[in-house]
């Protein structure tokens, strides 16, 4: 079964700061990987997603994520924090490239300092 | 261009009711996926539909059943409510392959 990990609850960086968030999954296959960011009260919203390829990915809002097979890991990176970016992040493992059965983390909280 | 519509935004029923969730996808969005959210938690898939299909489900019980009708929106019909049920409930649409979802705001369910 697939499953997904995100070791950090919360998190608290400074605006202007970089920014890693973690995530471990666990799949039998190749993975279709995705970072989505929740607003308070909002539905998900897409930052980026790994099928295959460059496992360097980029994505809006000035995020990347970086896919590692043998760390099982697809860390979410940012190298210059905004207040607006102060939401909940959650990391997802797909089943298959349209992803319909995503397992998602539970999320982490990223709170900004000013 | 609307993206997902849900309908509606909140809602509170009592235990053993019934409720019907309704979800509009994106324009030229065919398949439709359905999640429920607890507080705190990560959304957790119930199942899909496409071409007026369930072709994915997972693992909730036949409670909760869904529907999607000719012009791709659908609906989610959750029976015999119970406590736990409460949760905000999350639609997401696709083009197909090779595409994440957009999704909607959600339902927020209370069951009392």
């Amino acid at each position: 079964a697939q499953s997904v990990t995100q070791p950090d609850i919360h998190i608290t960086v400074s605006e202007g700061a970089s920014l890693e968030l973690r995530c471990n999954y666990s799949y039998g296959a190749t993975p279709y990987l995705f970072w989505y960011v929740q607003s308070p009260g909002q539905g998900l919203q897409l930052l980026l997603k790994y099928f295959s390829g460059d496992t360097l990915v980029q994505g809006i809002k000035g995020f990347e994520a970086e896919f590692k097979r043998s760390q099982s890991s697809f860390n979410l990176r940012k190298p210059s924090v905004h207040w607006s970016d102060a939401a909940e992040y959650f990391c997802a493992v797909g089943a298959g490239t349209n992803a319909g059965k995503s397992t998602f983390g539970d999320g982490t909280t990223l709170t900004v300092k000013p | 261009d609307a993206g997902v519509t849900q309908s509606p935004t909140h809602l509170i029923k009592t235990r053993g009711q019934q409720v019907t969730l309704r979800c509009s996808p994106k324009s030229g969005h065919d398949t439709v996926s359905w999640y429920q959210q607890a507080l705190g938690q990560g959304p957790q898939f119930i199942f899909q539909y496409y071409e007026e299909e369930e072709r994915q489900r997972g693992n909730f019980p036949d409670r909760f059943s869904g529907h999607q009708f000719p012009n791709y929106s659908s609906e989610l019909n959750v029976n015999a409510l119970l406590l736990g049920d409460s949760a905000l409930y999350l639609c997401a649409s696709t083009p197909g392959a090779n595409y994440g979802y957009t999704f909607g705001s959600g339902t927020r369910l209370t069951v009392v």
